[in-house]
C-alpha cells in the first residue's frame, strides 16, 4: 500500500464548477499535512496547510480526519488558473529528529476548461 | 529574496554515463533535500542534508547514486553509471530550521538514453 494515495484524475471541470480532490495516508504518526500545487513543467508550491479543525484560503478549502487518515481539498469557482496538479503531502519526523520528511502523494491532474 | 537554484535544467546523456546536479539553497535554509520526480508520480525523497549532515538516506540508491554537502550550503547529487529508469526530473528544496515549508527550485530534467 502507497503511504499517500490520491484519485489520479484526470479531473475536467468548466470555469465556476467546485471539485473536491481526496488523500489516504497509512502512516497514522504523520504530524502535518499540506496541499501542493505543480504547474506543467515547473517545481512544486506549497498551496496550504491543512489543520483538523479544517481551514480555508479564499476559493480553496482543506480537511483532514486523523482517524480516517484523510485528507481533501475542495476548490469553489473554478478558474482557468486553477489547472494544475494537486498533490497531497504529508510530513513525519526523519530518524527519529524533528526534521520533516515530506511523503508525496502521485498527484491528482485538474483541467478548468471554458 | 532569491530562491532555490540547480543546474543544469536539462542532461542528455547515454546510459552507464555518470552526470552530476548542482543545488544552491536559499541562504540560511540549513536543511536541504534531493527529490526524484518520475513523470507521472509525485516527488519522491532521495536524501536529507541538516548542514553537512546526512538525516535520511533510506531511499537513495547508494550504488549508483552519491550526494553530498560539504560546506553545509551548496550540495551535488551525481549518478554513476546512469539507467534508463533514472530518467526523471531531480529536485533540490531548502527549508529553514525551525519552519515546515519547504522551497523548491526549478529542477534538473534527465533523460537517459
Amino acid at each position: 500500500r502507497k503511504e499517500v494515495e490520491q484519485d489520479p484524475g484526470p479531473f475536467n471541470v468548466p470555469e465556476g464548477a467546485t471539485v473536491a480532490f481526496n488523500c489516504t495516508y497509512s502512516n497514522s504518526a504523520s504530524q502535518s499535512f499540506f496541499w501542493y500545487r505543480q504547474d506543467c513543467r515547473k517545481e512544486p508550491k506549497l498551496l496550504m496547510s491543512v489543520y483538523s479543525s479544517g481551514n480555508e484560503d479564499g476559493r480553496f478549502t482543506a480537511q483532514l480526519n486523523r482517524a480516517s487518515q484523510y485528507i481533501s481539498l475542495l476548490i469553489r469557482d473554478s478558474k482557468l488558473s486553477d489547472s494544475a496538479t494537486y498533490l497531497c503531502v504529508v510530513s513525519s519526523n526523519a530518524g527519529g529528529t524533528s526534521y520533516g520528511k515530506l511523503t508525496f502523494g502521485q498527484g491528482t491532474i485538474l483541467t478548468v476548461h471554458p | 529574496e532569491a530562491g532555490v537554484a540547480q543546474s543544469p535544467r536539462y542532461k542528455i546523456i547515454e546510459k552507464r554515463q555518470s552526470v552530476a546536479f548542482w543545488c544552491n539553497p536559499i541562504s540560511g535554509h540549513a536543511t536541504l533535500y534531493w527529490y526524484q520526480q518520475i513523470l507521472g508520480q509525485g516527488p519522491k525523497l532521495l536524501i536529507q542534508f541538516q548542514n553537512n549532515g546526512v538525516v535520511d538516506d533510506s531511499q537513495l540508491p547508494k550504488d549508483r547514486f552519491s550526494a553530498e554537502r560539504l560546506k553545509g550550503v551548496d550540495s551535488t547529487l551525481k549518478i554513476q553509471p546512469a539507467k534508463l529508469e533514472d530518467s526523471a526530473v531531480y529536485l533540490c528544496a531548502s527549508r529553514h530550521q525551525g519552519r515546515e515549508t519547504q522551497y523548491f527550485g526549478p529542477g534538473t530534467r534527465l533523460l537517459v538514453l
